[in-house]
């Protein structure tokens, strides 16, 4: 059964950065069927899609988000990463990682990892 | 890129039928028949629950079914369950591999 955990500092510094890593159990990441992603709710708000990586290293972003955010895999440890530099309070959400089905929906999901920006 | 609208809420009684709308442009939703919803309660991860427009995961009761026409898609949960009370999100696929969610719609059980 596939499964994935998110983990990081769940508080980060106002203009740091915010580095969160997935780990996925009980499947590879070096399959070509998939991406990998990345999903954020803040506070009492609605989901919003970050970006996501195929195995193979090609990165895929939310245009909105594309300057600050950057997304790696180490096939070598089954997980990939997610950094989002400059961050501010905006920033504070509970960080998803999924596994994207092509072309377009998340079937495995992390349970959550809240990151808090504040000094 | 703004994000699919949605209706902030919707109801309906228990056993009734309540329909979410997703609506979009001819750049996502009209463009593609790549529309997925999720159900997501408070705390939890959220689950798909439609993808391809119509087609539903394995598990998922046949109550949620799926549809799209021009820009706008649809949700609709037949025969509503307590359990079927949580926040409802589309999603489409906009090209260049990129995706775009709605802004959520808050489903209460009447």
């Amino acid at each position: 059964q596939l499964q994935l955990q998110e983990s990081g500092p769940g508080l980060v510094k106002p203009s740091e950065t915010l580095s969160l890593t997935c780990t996925v159990s009980g499947g590879s990441i070096n399959s070509s069927s998939y991406y990998w992603g990345w999903i954020r709710q803040p506070p009492g708000k609605g989901l919003e899609w970050i970006g996501g990586i195929h195995y193979s290293g090609s990165t895929y972003y939310n245009p909105s988000l594309r300057s600050r955010v950057s997304i790696s895999v180490d096939s070598s440890k089954n997980q990939f990463s997610l950094k989002v530099k400059s961050v501010t309070a905006a920033d504070t959400a509970v960080y998803y990682c999924a596994r994207r089905e092509l072309p377009e929906y998340f079937q495995h999901w992390g349970q959550g990892s809240l990151v808090t920006v504040s000094s | 890129q703004s994000a699919l609208t949605q209706p902030p809420s919707a109801s309906g009684s228990l056993g009734q039928s309540v329909t979410i709308s997703c609506t979009g442009t001819r750049s996502d939703v009209g463009g593609y028949n790549f529309v997925s919803w999720y159900q997501h309660h408070p705390g939890k991860a959220p689950k798909v629950m439609i993808y391809e427009v119509n087609k539903r995961p394995s598990g998922v009761p046949d109550r949620f079914s799926g549809s799209k026409s021009g820009n706008t898609a649809s949700l609709t949960v037949s025969g509503l369950q307590p359990e079927d009370e949580a926040d409802y999100y589309c999603t489409s696929y906009t090209g260049n591999n990129i995706l775009l969610f709605g802004g959520g719609t808050k489903l209460t059980v009447l």
